[in-house]
């Protein structure tokens, strides 16, 4: 099946440093990955549209020079975490799926704290 | 713009009872999907469902997509403590950008 890695699973960083997540499909290409955070018992917050040779689209309310994406092969997507705050700490979480008619594959979640 | 609820938020349900998390879209849908994140875990997909009225199976679960494509339903037959975890649908309005429901976050007691 449709695999979907990223990197760290954790990590703890000071405030107004950057923090960089990446998220791999192993076995399959995706022009879009889907980047979402969530909030401990809340629901997956979708951030943005990581685009494969262009500009992400951002959602509406999320800082687009915060949250830095870029997609530059079709198997990696990355999002930067910039200046971090300690209301930045949250749980990341990227996707992608083979085709339309697939479900989303996720990564298995970074767990960003900003100390 | 559009948002997509889940009812009930949580449910807490004896081994062998049934299970029901409805979900319900402000807009009509392309498609749906369902998803199960165990505690601690990253949602795992379960299904999709593309047209109206569908029913699928899958062994103890059902899931249906209503007429409208507005709503859907995910039951669990006899749960069993492995069915613990948060259900989440994800709605495709036909941008294929999916907005997730708000989560039933499903407890059964042994």
């Amino acid at each position: 099946g449709a695999v979907v890695s990223q990197h760290p699973s954790r990590v703890i960083c000071k405030s107004g440093t950057s923090v960089k997540i990446e998220c791999r499909s192993l076995d399959f290409q995706a022009t879009t990955m889907f980047w979402y955070r969530q909030f401990p018992k809340k629901s997956l917050m979708l951030m943005a549209t990581s685009n494969e040779g262009s500009k992400a689209t951002y959602e509406q309310g999320v800082e687009k020079d915060k949250f830095l994406i870029n997609h530059a092969s079709l198997t990696l997507s990355t999002l930067t975490v910039t200046s971090a705050h300690p209301e930045d700490s949250s749980f990341y979480i990227c996707s992608a799926r083979p085709g339309r008619n697939y479900g989303y594959t996720f990564g298995s979640g970074t767990r960003l704290t900003v100390v | 713009g559009q948002q997509v609820m889940q009812i009930p938020q949580y449910q807490h349900v004896q081994e062998g009872e049934d299970f029901t998390t409805y979900c319900n879209s402000s807009t009509t849908l392309s498609n749906i999907q369902w998803y199960k994140q165990r505690p601690g875990g990253h949602p795992v997909f379960l299904i999709q469902l593309v047209k109206s009225g569908e029913v699928k199976k899958q062994k103890r679960l059902t899931f249906q997509f209503g007429e409208a494509k507005k709503n859907s339903s995910l039951h669990i037959t006899a749960t069993q403590t492995t069915d613990v975890g948060t259900y989440f649908c994800a709605a495709d309005s036909g941008t294929y950008k999916y907005i997730f429901g708000t989560g039933t976050r499903l407890k059964v007691l042994a």
